[in-house]
């Protein structure tokens, strides 16, 4: 079964204290890993697409990685402006279209 | 550019009633979602349009929920016979066509049914 876990449900940073979440998935015909940043009362919010093992990508004081069974979304030195839910989600090839599997997200509260 | 926009913002209504829910997509994307997201739950696809028409909508959770995209921009997502099971925020998303284009999510449309 096509699942998407997402650790920790929620985690409390210091500023600056740097740290990692986790997506592990097990998806049949995977064709990208996403992740997104949601605030409160809004949609998400693009952040990365990951296609294959080995591929990094970095914006700001985050970088996304990718194995063949994970994502890590490695967070430098938070602000309390990075506080949000951060949304990993697969896309995988089913029945001759697309669908997306959404993780449950994990709530990130970064305090000053 | 104008994002995605999806009306009413918040919808109240009563078991039973049927309700629409609107999504107008960045314009020039032509792939349009509809998503589901519970309280406590991860987002739960429920209909793609690539264009006018639906090729995969084995998401829909019953009979009572349908979609329609016209003139391949906007669409409507229509409960009918709403029950309080159906309460969540509704958020539409667009992209550009491809394999890989990144979503662009609305800001959802809250519905509560009492």
């Amino acid at each position: 079964e096509d699942q998407v876990t997402q650790s920790p449900e929620a985690l409390r940073l210091q500023e600056g204290e740097s740290s990692s979440l986790n997506c592990s998935y097990t998806v049949s015909g995977l064709r990208g890993l996403f992740w997104y940043r949601q605030d409160p009362g809004k949609g998400p919010e693009f952040l990365f697409t990951l296609y294959s093992a080995g591929e990094e990508k970095e914006k700001e004081r985050l970088k996304a990685t990718l194995t063949k069974k994970e994502s890590f979304l490695h967070i430098t030195a938070p602000k309390p402006e990075d506080s949000a839910t951060y949304l990993c989600a697969v896309r995988k090839t089913s029945s001759g279209t697309y669908k997306y599997i959404f993780g449950t997200g994990t709530r990130l509260k970064v305090l000053a | 550019g104008a994002g995605v926009s999806q009306s009413p913002s918040n919808k109240v209504t009563e078991k039973g009633k049927d309700v629409e829910l609107r999504c107008d997509p960045i314009s020039g994307h032509t792939a349009l979602y509809w998503y589901r997201q519970s309280l406590g739950q991860g987002l739960e696809f429920l209909i793609y349009f690539q264009g006018n028409s639906a090729p995969d909508k084995s998401g829909l959770p019953s009979d009572r929920f349908s979609a329609e995209r016209t003139g391949g921009s906007v669409s409507t997502l229509t409960i009918q016979r709403t029950q309080q099971e159906d309460s969540a925020v509704y958020l539409c998303a667009s992209s550009l066509a491809g394999a890989y284009n990144e979503q662009y999510f609305g800001p959802g449309t809250r519905l509560t049914v009492t």
